[in-house]
């Protein structure tokens, strides 16, 4: 069955402190896609990147980083010098297409606090 | 760019009255979706819908829930006599034409409908 966990429910740093924020995920499929989610207090969703399970090339964007281990299924999300406007609630979610259905299992979220 | 447009914004209910959610997908979008998160909790799969049958649904979506694309445009969530616990964010989602089982289109997803239930 599919799944995907986020360990951390709440992560605090303080304003430029690296953050890492973990996501592993179950699968039985092959072809799989991995997304990560951005959800502010206002509540909306913000995509933040897709990766698809044949790309194991890690992504930057800025100071967004984002690691691919299908070894150990994971894809974690490190933001560089972290600044209070990335205080959000992060969802990593995993969507199959075996299933025909493409539907997104989202992970419990980690809230992140970025202190000044 | 377009985008996905989700009417109201917040809905309050007295609990046994049903209650419409109205989504407008982006338009040559194909895939529709309804998810919803309770407050403090993760995002849940409700429903998907192709080609004006629901393709897949979540256990939580019983008999009290239904949806229906009435026209071209609009795709709506109906909960038919609500209860507390349908207090939620209720999420629309739209997606483009599967071209090949490989190619996962990515689901754009509307802001939400914040669902309160007194």
């Amino acid at each position: 069955a599919q799944k995907v966990t986020q360990a951390q429910t709440e992560i605090s740093v303080v304003e430029k402190e690296d953050v890492t924020l973990d996501c592993v995920y179950e699968t039985r499929d092959t072809t799989y896609y991995l997304f990560w989610y951005k959800q502010p207090p206002s509540g909306e969703l913000v995509f933040l990147i897709r990766r698809n399970s044949f790309d194991e090339q890690n992504e930057i964007s800025g100071r967004y980083s984002w690691n691919f281990q299908k070894s150990t299924s994971s894809f974690n999300f490190t933001i560089t010098a972290s600044q209070v406007v990335d205080s959000a609630v992060y969802f990593c979610a995993l969507s199959e297409t075996a299933s025909g259905t493409y539907k997104y299992i989202f992970g419990t979220g980690t809230r992140l606090k970025v202190l000044a | 760019e377009p985008e996905v447009t989700q009417t109201p914004s917040h809905q309050v209910t007295q609990m046994g009255q049903e209650v419409i959610l109205r989504c407008v997908p982006i338009s040559n979008h194909l895939y529709f979706y309804w998810y919803r998160q309770i407050l403090g909790q993760k995002v849940e799969f409700l429903v998907s819908f192709y080609n004006n049958e629901i393709s897949e649904k979540s256990e939580i979506f019983d008999d009290q829930f239904s949806v229906e694309r009435p026209d071209g445009s609009n795709f709506t969530l109906k909960i038919r006599s609500t209860k507390l616990e349908d207090s939620a964010m209720y999420f629309c989602a739209s997606s483009e034409a599967l071209v090949t089982v490989i190619v996962n289109q990515p689901q754009h997803f509307g802001d939400g409908t914040r669902l309160s239930i007194l």
